[in-house]
C-alpha cells in the first residue's frame, strides 16, 4: 500500500524559509504528479505546486517564493517556500496527483509562522 | 475568495439525499475535469469522485458526481452520521494556470 510520509520544521519566524519533504513508500515514483497543498486554519485548500518528471508547475500567487524538487533515488520530493509571513501559517499536505485529481494524500504538517 | 463557488453549508436528515454544487466558468469547470473530496476535521482530504463522474475503488455508490456546463455537483444518498464532513471540489483553471479548489461545504447530518 502506497503511503506518503511528510517531515519538516513546524515553527518558523517571519522571513525564514519553510522546508518540507515527502517520502513515497510502497509505490512507484514515476508517472505521477507530486504535489503540495496547504490549508490555513479554518479556511479552504490552496494548491501550491506540482513536480512531474522533473517539470514543475507553481501557483502563480506563490511562484516567486516556491521551489519544488525531487530526488528519485530516495523516492521523495520537497518544498521550499522563502520569506514566510504569518499568512503562510497553515497545514501543509503532500499528495500524489493524476492529471486532474489527487488520489493519495500525506498526513499533514502544521506549520506556524510567528515572531 | 475562490474562483469556484460552493455553498458554505448544507444539511439533511439521515437517510435523505443532498446535493452540493460547485459553480465556475468556462476557464475552469467548463473545459476541465472536476474531482470531489471529503475532509473530516483534523484529517487529510479523501478522494470521492474524479473526472467528473468516476468513483475510486472503495467509495460507495451513495456518492455520485455530475457536470453540466460551468457547474458540477456531488450527490450523496442515504445520508449517514459518518458523512458529516467538509466537501471540496477541484479543477484546473486554464486562465490562471492553476489547480483551484472550491471554498468547501460543510455537510451536517441532522
Amino acid at each position: 500500500q502506497v503511503q506518503l510520509e511528510q517531515s519538516g520544521a513546524g515553527l518558523l519566524k517571519p522571513s525564514e524559509t519553510l522546508s518540507l519533504t515527502c517520502v513515497v513508500y510502497g509505490g512507484s515514483f514515476s508517472g505521477y504528479y507530486w504535489s503540495w497543498i496547504r490549508q490555513p486554519p479554518g479556511k479552504g485548500l490552496e494548491w501550491i505546486g506540482d513536480i512531474n518528471g522533473g517539470d514543475t508547475d507553481y501557483n502563480p500567487s506563490l511562484k516567486s517564493r516556491i521551489t519544488i524538487s525531487q530526488d528519485t533515488s530516495k523516492n521523495q520530493f520537497s518544498l521550499k517556500l522563502t520569506s514566510v509571513t504569518v499568512a503562510d501559517t497553515a497545514v501543509y499536505y503532500c499528495a500524489r496527483g493524476r492529471n486532474w485529481y489527487f488520489d493519495l494524500w500525506g498526513r499533514a504538517n502544521m506549520v506556524t509562522v510567528s515572531s | 475568495q475562490s474562483v469556484l463557488t460552493q455553498p458554505p453549508s448544507v444539511s439533511a436528515a439521515p437517510g435523505q439525499k443532498v446535493t452540493i454544487s460547485c459553480s465556475g466558468s468556462s476557464s475552469n469547470i467548463g473545459n476541465n475535469q472536476v474531482s470531489w473530496y471529503q475532509q473530516v476535521p483534523e484529517t487529510a482530504p479523501k478522494l470521492l469522485i474524479h473526472d467528473n463522474i468516476y468513483r475510486p475503488s472503495g467509495i460507495p455508490d451513495r456518492f455520485s458526481g455530475s457536470k453540466s456546463g460551468t457547474s458540477a455537483a456531488l450527490g450523496i444518498t442515504g445520508l449517514q452520521p459518518g458523512d458529516e464532513a467538509y466537501y471540496f471540489c477541484l479543477t484546473w483553471d486554464t486562465s490562471l494556470r492553476a489547480r483551484v479548489f472550491g471554498g468547501g461545504t460543510k455537510l451536517t447530518v441532522l
